[in-house]
């Protein structure tokens, strides 16, 4: 079975600081990772994905993740916070079925 | 181009009450779920179709029927409706390949029904 961890519920960055955002997966053989961002009252954005190659997959909104296979991780990143980020964000992990993570919550303070 | 369209927004029943979920995409997509979300606990697959005709339930079916006898629709059944259902639900949508060919589809989510059982 395909597991997601994201070990922060919350987390707190001041606007124009580097962020990053944690998920851990577990699966058999190779894994399809997935960031996913949420506004309130809003459905879930598809953010960036990986599948294979670079490590450092570039998405939407200026966010990027790094894969880490011997880490096991997926961890989401920014160089610049805004406050306009705040929101949920949910990793996921493939093949098939997506499954989610419990999700984080950012807030960028001015 | 609509997306993933789900009605209604927002309902509220009560237990024993039965009421149905409505989905529906115009993107032609092979793959269609349902999702619900809590507080604390993520979204949960509660029932899957990869085409029409198909389905098979996921990590929470209890309590929910689906079908799919069109590609565009998969409406989500609730047939005798309890409090524990009270959530957030989720259409979710995707290709069942991605352009690479690969099974790394993403999904395309709708807005959300939030549903309350009193």
């Amino acid at each position: 079975a395909q597991s997601v961890a994201q070990p922060e519920d919350q987390v707190n960055v001041a606007e124009g600081n580097p962020l990053t955002v944690k998920c851990t997966y577990s699966v058999s053989g190779n894994p399809y990772l997935f960031w996913y961002v949420q506004y309130p009252n809003r459905g879930l954005q598809f953010l960036l994905k990986y599948i294979t190659g670079d490590n450092l997959v570039k998405g939407s909104y200026g966010f990027e993740a790094e894969f880490n296979k011997s880490q096991t991780s997926f961890h989401l990143k920014k160089p610049s916070a805004l406050v306009s980020d705040s929101a949920l964000y949910f990793c996921a992990v493939g093949p098939g079925k997506s499954t989610f993570g419990d999700g984080t919550t950012l807030t960028v303070k001015p | 181009n609509a997306g993933v369209t789900q009605t209604p927004k927002f309902q509220v029943l009560k237990t024993g009450q039965s009421m149905t979920l409505q989905c529906a995409q115009d993107m032609n997509h092979e793959y269609m779920s349902w999702y619900r979300q809590d507080p604390g606990m993520g979204l949960r697959l509660i029932h899957y179709s990869v085409g029409a005709g198909i389905t098979d339930q996921g990590e929470v079916p209890n309590g929910y029927n689906v079908s799919r006898s069109t590609t565009e629709d998969f409406p989500l059944r609730l047939l005798s409706a309890a409090p524990s259902q009270t959530s957030v639900y989720f259409c979710a949508s995707s290709y069942s390949r991605d352009r690479e060919g690969s099974g790394a589809n993403v999904l395309t989510f709708g807005a959300g029904s939030r549903l309350t059982v009193l």
